[in-house]
């Protein structure tokens, strides 16, 4: 199975709180995990990415945890902004440069 | 350095004419990806070329197909334009292939088929 998937596919969240993302995945050959961040009328943009031999990856206020036994990993955004406001998506390979995708988390953060 | 460019940006066509979408990825980057973005789908691979060989190839039909030229940069054309084809075609760069190495889309062209 080549499947990812993500929840929620909506998230609300105040400015400060924290937004969290889930995906899971059933394929244990996955090897790379990337998060992109995607703006109406813009392409997706590569926000962070993890391989599954590390539980944690930190860069800024954005965490990706990664749970291999559970086929699991999740995008966390700390003092979530209005400015974070956008849709989300997970995506895993085993084959270099070909993704799959989840099916995308629509965020809003309120003001 | 300059992102991934895509041209153009807006197409409208008639079911069963045909259609080539254009790619310029970063420079240095040698591997060019397409994926299609839906409402209903989400984002599907398409396919990957890297030294102007197709890499990898999703689950489309023939009439979807690409080529990339000596200096990476790489067309897409989907012959017979169906009314479902009406989507966000995006073009995806990275340095190389056979690894996953960070991919870095373009803005995307967004084609309508009437």
């Amino acid at each position: 199975q080549q499947q990812v998937k993500q929840s929620p596919q909506s998230l609300i969240v105040q400015k400060g709180g924290i937004s969290i993302i889930n995906c899971a995945y059933e394929n244990t050959a996955f090897d790379y995990f990337p998060w992109y961040q995607q703006f109406p009328g813009k392409g997706p943009a590569l926000l962070i990415a993890i391989r599954p031999d590390v539980s944690e990856k930190k860069e800024g206020r954005f965490t990706i945890s990664f749970n291999k036994s559970a086929k699991q990993f999740s995008l966390h955004i700390m003092d979530s902004q209005p400015g974070d406001s956008a849709t989300y998506f997970c995506a895993a390979t085993n084959a270099g440069n070909m993704l799959t995708f989840g099916g995308g988390t629509r965020l809003m953060v309120k003001p | 350095k300059a992102g991934v460019t895509q041209t153009p940006r807006y197409l409208i066509k008639t079911r069963g004419q045909q259609v080539t979408l254009s790619c310029s990825p970063i420079s240095g980057h040698r591997s060019v990806s397409w994926y299609q973005q839906t409402p209903g789908q989400g984002l599907q691979f398409l396919f990957e070329y890297f030294s102007e060989t197709q890499r990898n190839k999703g689950n489309f039909p023939g009439r979807f197909s690409g080529r990339q030229f000596s200096n990476s940069r790489s067309e897409m054309n989907v012959s017979t334009l169906e009314l479902g084809d009406s989507a966000l075609y995006l073009c995806a760069s990275s340095l190389a292939a056979g690894t996953s190495y960070e991919q870095y889309f373009g803005p995307g062209t967004r084609l309508t088929v009437t």
